[in-house]
């Protein structure tokens, strides 16, 4: 089976802007995670999505949003951006909601 | 809230010895998940092990195994042989088991190991 996928691997964006980042999970994995990694707070969990419903949320502001399509890819965008959304996203795939989730490569977020 | 405590941001190990990474964890729940990632160079999140709670036994994966010891919420990575390809980040992981909602995994800092040849 193919792992994990996230395009693109690298973004550059200026602040103010907008970003969508895209997560296409393992196939017959239902539920996508996002996870911010930076040097400062570690892995910090974003929100997870089930079945096109988002099941749980972490503690980020309104900027950061995402969805699910019927065929389990997942998206996210973050809107105007601030030189602190700099960071890795990581995207995770599960078969259900509490199992073993599996990572992508990641997407190398750098706000200028 | 969950939380997850790698009390050790660097080790280093000679090829072929073995290793110990630490990490233990602060939790209420009775059922959930502990995990083992690695995190190389590369930036790709890789699962090295897993275990349940409510199971006993240690889980083993080849080289790796866990000192898991449910009371006193420690659960540690053994690194066999090492070899210089699992010089990385450890990230030690902990997920509910709850079946209400979806639980995210909480993370520990992590341990970065080193490999010397």
């Amino acid at each position: 089976k193919a792992g994990v996928t996230q395009t693109p691997r690298y973004l550059i964006k200026t602040r103010g802007q907008q970003v969508t980042l895209s997560c296409s999970p393992i196939s017959g994995h239902r539920s996508v995670s996002w996870y911010q990694q930076t040097p400062g707070q570690g892995l910090q969990f974003l929100f997870e999505y089930f079945s096109e419903t988002q099941r749980n949320k972490g503690n980020f502001p309104g900027r950061f949003s995402g969805r699910q399509f019927s065929n389990s890819r997942s998206e996210m965008n973050v809107s105007t951006l601030e030189l602190g959304d700099s960071a890795l996203y990581l995207c995770a795939s599960s078969i259900g909601g509490t199992d073993t989730q599996y990572f992508g490569p990641g997407t190398r977020l750098t706000v200028l | 809230a969950q939380t997850v405590t790698q009390s050790q941001p660097e080790m280093s190990v000679q090829e072929a010895e073995t290793v110990t990474l630490s990490c233990t964890y602060d939790t209420s729940e009775s059922d959930y998940y502990l995990f083992w990632y690695k995190q190389p160079p590369s930036r790709q999140m890789i699962l090295v092990i897993r275990q349940e709670a409510y199971k006993q036994q240690n889980a083993t994966e080849n080289r790796f195994s866990v000192n898991f010891q449910k009371a006193a919420k420690s659960f540690s990575l053994k690194i066999s042989d090492s070899q210089l390809g699992d010089a990385a980040m450890y990230f030690c992981a902990y997920r509910s088991a709850q079946w209400v909602g979806n639980t995210p995994l909480v993370f520990g800092k992590g341990t970065r190991l080193s490999v010397i040849a």
